[in-house]
């Protein structure tokens, strides 16, 4: 119930591509869903973050996509660059409350 | 630079050993929360303080682990007589606590914590 499933673990894209990376859950009463984007050796940081009352919010190349009757959320990374190679996670929260679930993480490499 | 600041950032401790990382907070906040991430993980939530207070140390383990959020000074999570299975990348975050976006954590850029 309190988990987030991420898809897929790895990744490769080449440059201008668009890289993809899904996640689903099963508790309803999550209502807040950001992507964090980890470099090694650094914390994670915001990228982007949706409420379950749009479909979809984009920023700049990133864009989530929001299916609530589906419980599954997604990002889309537009121009993929090598600079976007990262370990992405998404997580989950319940509003009011501060436990985010995270996902395992999605390790994309953007060739050159 | 007014991010969530670490310290150490790396850390070598042998098994039986303490470890004490700290943390402060992003100016303005109050709430901090600590996470675990082991290598090839999510983060784990271990335990959510403010000021003087422990609100939820749920995903602590029940022995050597404690956290503290004095009223002056850094968060500091101890790990006593460590073993080599609490190496990992130990992560802070912190929250304003307030208003539409209290629940936004900003992470610090953690502490890697070796067990020899």
């Amino acid at each position: 119930q309190q988990q987030v499933k991420q898809s897929p673990q790895s990744l490769i894209v080449q440059k201008g591509g668009i890289s993809i990376i899904n996640c689903a859950y099963e508790n309803t009463a999550f209502d807040y869903f950001p992507w964090y984007q980890q470099f090694p050796g650094k914390g994670p940081a915001l990228l982007i973050a949706i409420r379950p009352d749009v479909s979809e919010k984009k920023e700049g190349r990133f864009t989530i996509s929001f299916n609530k009757s589906a419980k599954q959320f997604s990002l889309h990374i537009m121009d993929s660059q090598p600079g976007d190679s990262a370990t992405y996670f998404c997580a989950a929260l319940t509003s009011g409350t501060y436990k985010y679930i995270f996902g395992t993480g999605t390790r994309l490499k953007v060739l050159a | 630079n007014a991010g969530v600041m670490q310290n150490p950032r790396h850390l070598v401790r042998r098994r039986g050993q303490e470890a004490r990382l700290r943390c402060s907070p992003m100016k303005g906040h109050s709430h901090v929360y600590w996470y675990r991430q082991l290598p090839e993980e999510g983060l784990k939530f271990m335990v959510y303080l403010q000021k003087e207070n422990i609100i939820d140390e749920s995903g602590m383990p029940k022995e050597r682990f404690s956290a503290e959020f004095p009223k002056e000074g850094p968060s500091i999570l101890r790990i006593q007589q460590v073993v080599r299975g609490d190496s990992a990348a130990y992560f802070c975050a912190s929250s304003s606590g307030t208003g539409i976006v209290s629940y936004e954590q900003y992470f610090g850029p953690g502490t890697r914590l070796t067990v020899t």
